[in-house]
């Protein structure tokens, strides 16, 4: 499979600042994208998506750009909190429309200081 | 809020045992995965059931597993015969679309 990495394991920040965390995919051929959360002993836990037809797209608090020149994407966490503290993982897939293998990222932890 | 749950949540073999993770998918989805995470790596597909069939497998998904879905209800992932680095959590997921995937917390597999 392609390989799907993150540019940054760790992450902190100060609870109220904005986080970014961001990931880098090396399949052109990609076109779906999910970022999930993962807190301790839990599964990942959807977050948001994004087609290879957009460049932007915003949840609450939350935001993914998407830069398919660069096959790069991130994640924007708005006013991050301490609930946000957890790993942060990307996730690819090649073909959205029938596929459903998704390859996902190693994980950014992300740290929020009260 | 309906969710995936997976039984047990550790489960510890011997190697060379067979063993048996149960999920119970969210209600009326149509589409099943298993997933696999060794600590300190990726989260990796392993198999997508769809329509009572398997849909997709990676090259992990070997003779040594299985996928059932017995009853309409459970989903469950086999490893006949266990080795050591088949240690890992093993995580279920569902979805109504073939792109939309709820995982359930995961079941820790430790082979001795």
């Amino acid at each position: 499979g392609e390989s799907v990495g993150l540019h940054l394991p760790t992450l902190s920040v100060q609870e109220g600042d904005n986080s970014i965390i961001n990931c880098a995919y090396s399949n052109s051929a990609s076109d779906y994208f999910i970022w999930y959360k993962q807190e301790s002993g839990k599964g990942p836990q959807f977050i948001i998506d994004i087609r290879s037809n957009m460049d932007k797209r915003q949840g609450q608090r939350v935001t993914v750009l998407l830069n398919k020149t660069v096959k790069h994407l991130s994640l924007q966490i708005a006013a991050t909190q301490p609930g946000d503290s957890a790993v942060y993982f990307c996730a690819e897939n090649a073909d959205s429309n029938t596929g459903n293998q998704f390859y996902f990222g190693t994980g950014t932890s992300l740290t929020v200081i009260p | 809020e309906p969710e995936v749950t997976q039984t047990p949540s550790h489960q510890v073999t011997q190697m060379g045992q067979e063993v048996i993770l149960r999920c119970v998918p969210i209600s009326n989805h149509l589409y099943f995965y298993w997933y696999r995470q060794i600590l300190g790596q990726k989260v990796e597909f392993l198999v997508s059931f769809y329509n009572n069939e398997i849909s997709e497998k990676s090259e992990i998904f070997d003779d040594q597993f299985s996928v059932e879905r017995p009853d309409g209800s459970n989903f469950t992932l086999k490893i006949r015969s266990t080795k050591l680095e088949d240690s890992a959590m093993y995580f279920c997921a569902s979805g109504w679309a073939y792109n939309e995937q709820f995982f359930g917390p995961g079941t820790r597999l430790t082979v001795l």
